[in-house]
């Protein structure tokens, strides 16, 4: 089946510090990638839409300067919590769209936790 | 009114009894259903996609009701490994981009 990874699988760092956090697909190639934020006891809740090529779209409520998104390549998609802060504690999981597959069916990567110290 | 909505549980069930349970969405144009599974500190992973005729996997039995805009689990057998947090999931109608919602999950605890 399809795998998505990322890395780092956790990251403790300093208040005021940034942090890149990268997902990919790695036996296929996916346009789109997503990124989600969920907290302790929580659904996830979808943070931003990454297209290759082109800018990312945001939800309502994310603010785009603080998670910098690129999706440089078909395979690969960054996620970057810029100035982190202890309230950016979390644990962020990256999805791909198998565009192949039914039913849009996307696969999640196996997530990165993140304490802000 | 959340989109889609989810009773927390915890549902406790007996090793090798059967559970159910349901979700219902909000929006009536939703299209795709599934069920993912997460364990506790880990990503969903898929469990199952839900079709409009219903469909079983092994154990596990998908129904999807749209008159009444939920759609169900049913697991037989249960095992320990069961135990999880059952997340029911939508596609967000007229996206493009195969967005989905999640909701907030169903937690399944299997005791011996």
């Amino acid at each position: 089946g399809a795998v998505v990874s990322q890395h780092p699988s956790w990251v403790i760092c300093k208040s005021g510090t940034s942090v890149k956090i990268e997902c990919r697909s790695l036996d296929f190639q996916a346009t789109t990638m997503f990124w989600y934020r969920q907290f302790p006891k929580q659904s996830l809740m979808l943070m931003a839409t990454s297209n290759e090529g082109s800018k990312a779209t945001y939800e309502q409520g994310v603010e785009k300067d603080k998670f910098l998104i690129n999706h440089a390549s078909l395979t690969l998609s960054t996620l970057t919590v810029t100035s982190a802060h202890p309230e950016d504690s979390s644990f962020y999981i990256c999805s791909a769209r198998d565009e192949g597959a039914n039913y849009n069916e996307q696969f999640f990567g196996p997530g990165t936790r993140l304490t802000v110290l | 009114r959340k989109e889609v909505e989810q009773d927390p549980g915890p549902f406790n069930v007996p090793e090798g009894a059967t559970v159910a349970f349901n979700c219902t969405y909000s929006n009536s144009a939703s299209q795709s259903f599934f069920w993912y599974r997460q364990d506790c500190r880990k990503e969903p992973k898929l469990l199952m996609s839900v079709y409009s005729s219903g469909n079983e996997d092994g154990r596990f039995t998908a129904q999807l009701n749209r008159a009444s805009q939920y759609i169900s689990l049913l697991i037989r057998d249960s095992k320990l490994s069961d135990s999880a947090t059952y997340l029911c999931v939508v596609t967000i109608p007229a996206d493009s981009w195969g967005k989905l919602q999640f909701g907030a999950g169903t937690q399944v605890v299997v005791t011996p």
